[in-house]
């Protein structure tokens, strides 16, 4: 699977969005980008996946740049209890590979 | 109710003492995962599972041991218990078959002394 890169820690102010940006440079044609969010210690929490084309559910958008080799997950409108650790994770999406490989994430703080 | 619990959600335990850590999902899935997650570190596969029969090891297998008592139990033992075992433990399923989605338990801490 491929390594992915994401900066240490980010903030962000109550009601902006917040754009979380991700490197995956070495990923390959079958693999999706994923991305989980984990609140203070919780079990991590699945957010949205893509491929290539732009994603958009009813918790954030994910634009996927076209080579292929960065995203970005943003939250539209942020709350305090968007604070969180967000991992991007690139994996193949294949019967035997479901596997999911958690880097060390960005820390997300929301502040009033 | 929760979809995956995970018993107990804390523990405290000496060096040398076998503890087992019990996970049940009532979500119908086939895939079970443990994780266990340091400070400051992301999440590292222990072992998983894609059906009662089947177990595998993953990133960091050692010291541990499973058991998938049914589709909706799997259970993480460890034989002897050491201090740098001391970690939050999560488990996890899927319904696999290319599904993107894990669905994770609450978690264990586990501290060895």
């Amino acid at each position: 699977d491929a390594k992915t890169t994401q900066p240490p820690s980010m903030d962000c102010a109550e009601g902006r969005a917040a754009n979380l940006p991700c490197n995956h440079s070495t990923i390959s044609g079958n693999e999706y980008v994923y991305w989980y969010r984990q609140i203070h210690s919780q079990g991590p929490q699945y957010i949205i996946h893509g491929l290539k084309n732009n994603e958009t559910n009813e918790m954030a958008s994910l634009i996927i740049t076209e080579d292929r080799k960065s995203s970005t997950l943003i939250l539209p409108h942020a709350t305090l209890r968007d604070t969180a650790v967000y991992y991007c994770i690139v994996r193949s999406r294949s019967y035997n590979t479901d596997k999911l490989i958690f880097g060390t994430g960005t820390r997300l703080q929301v502040f009033p | 109710d929760a979809d995956v619990t995970q018993t107990p959600r804390n523990r405290i335990t000496k060096t040398g003492k076998r503890i087992m850590l019990e996970c049940s999902q009532t979500k119908g899935h086939d895939r079970m995962y443990w994780y266990r997650q340091d400070p400051g570190l992301g999440l590292r596969l222990i072992y998983y599972s894609f059906d009662v029969k089947d177990i595998n090891k993953g990133e960091i297998s050692d010291g541990y041991s499973v058991s998938r008592q049914a589709q909706a139990k799997f259970s993480l033992s460890l034989e002897s218990a050491i201090p740098n075992q001391t970690a939050l433990y999560f488990c996890a399923t899927s319904s696999g078959g290319g599904s993107y989605e894990q669905y994770f338990g609450p978690g264990t801490r586990l501290t060895v002394t």
